[in-house]
């Protein structure tokens, strides 16, 4: 069975950079591009940018340009999203989401990993 | 970027209500549109995709319609287990947005 496992919380100070990978498996690791989705505390769904596992090219948000990087590893079918310079307005869980391969749609999500950032 | 606007955002209803969320898009995404359920502590989970498909494995009370630029999301007797937050998303162009949520409470 499909299954995203991401790794466990953090607590960062701001400034600082964090790092939430997201173990894939059930599925050929290279068909699925894999998104990466954030929800501040009583708040919506943002979606922060995707992954192409096969190549590695991604696509980010103008809003987060030049502060988050997707990358893969095809050898043990993890994604990792880095966030840099985090503010306190960056403490949400955030989620990895696969896309459905021909349709666009997110069908299997990650459990979320909270990420917290205080001084 | 495509706004995406759901109303209401909170609906009180009782079981076995019949229900209905809607959601407008600033611009036509086709059928390029999914609805989601997200409970508390939860990740959102699938209901249908494509503006009508429902998900395997989610119950026919569910169903969605629409084109274009408005669609809606339909329970059609609300059961004591869809009290939940449900949000609408946008993948006809990139950034993929979501809508704000609708809270479905007793």
């Amino acid at each position: 069975q499909v299954q995203l496992v991401q790794s466990g919380a953090e607590v960062k100070k701001p400034g600082a950079s964090v790092e939430v990978s997201c173990k894939a498996s059930g599925y050929t690791f290279t068909n699925n591009y894999l998104h990466w989705v954030r929800q501040a505390p009583g708040q919506g769904l943002e979606w922060m940018g995707m992954i192409n596992p096969s190549g590695g090219s991604t696509r980010y948000p103008q809003k987060f340009q030049g502060r988050v990087i997707m990358t893969r590893d095809t050898s043990t079918s993890t994604v990792y999203m880095e966030l840099s310079s985090l503010r306190s307005g960056d403490t949400a869980i955030y989620f990895c989401a696969r896309q459905q391969q021909w349709l666009g749609h997110f069908d299997y999500w990650g459990q979320g990993t909270l990420v917290t950032v205080s001084s | 970027d495509i706004q995406m606007t759901q109303s209401p955002s909170t609906l009180s209803a009782s079981v076995g209500d019949r229900v209905t969320i809607t959601c407008r898009a600033s611009q036509s995404i086709t059928s390029w549109l999914a609805w989601y359920q997200q409970k508390p502590g939860k990740a959102p989970n699938l209901l249908i995709y494509k503006a009508s498909s429902l998900e395997s494995g989610v119950p026919s009370r569910f169903s969605g319609s629409g084109a274009g630029t408005e669609f809606t999301l339909t329970i059609s007797s609300l059961q004591p287990n869809d009290f939940a937050t449900y949000y609408c998303q946008q993948y006809y162009s990139y950034p993929w947005t979501f809508g704000q949520g609708t809270k479905v409470e007793i």
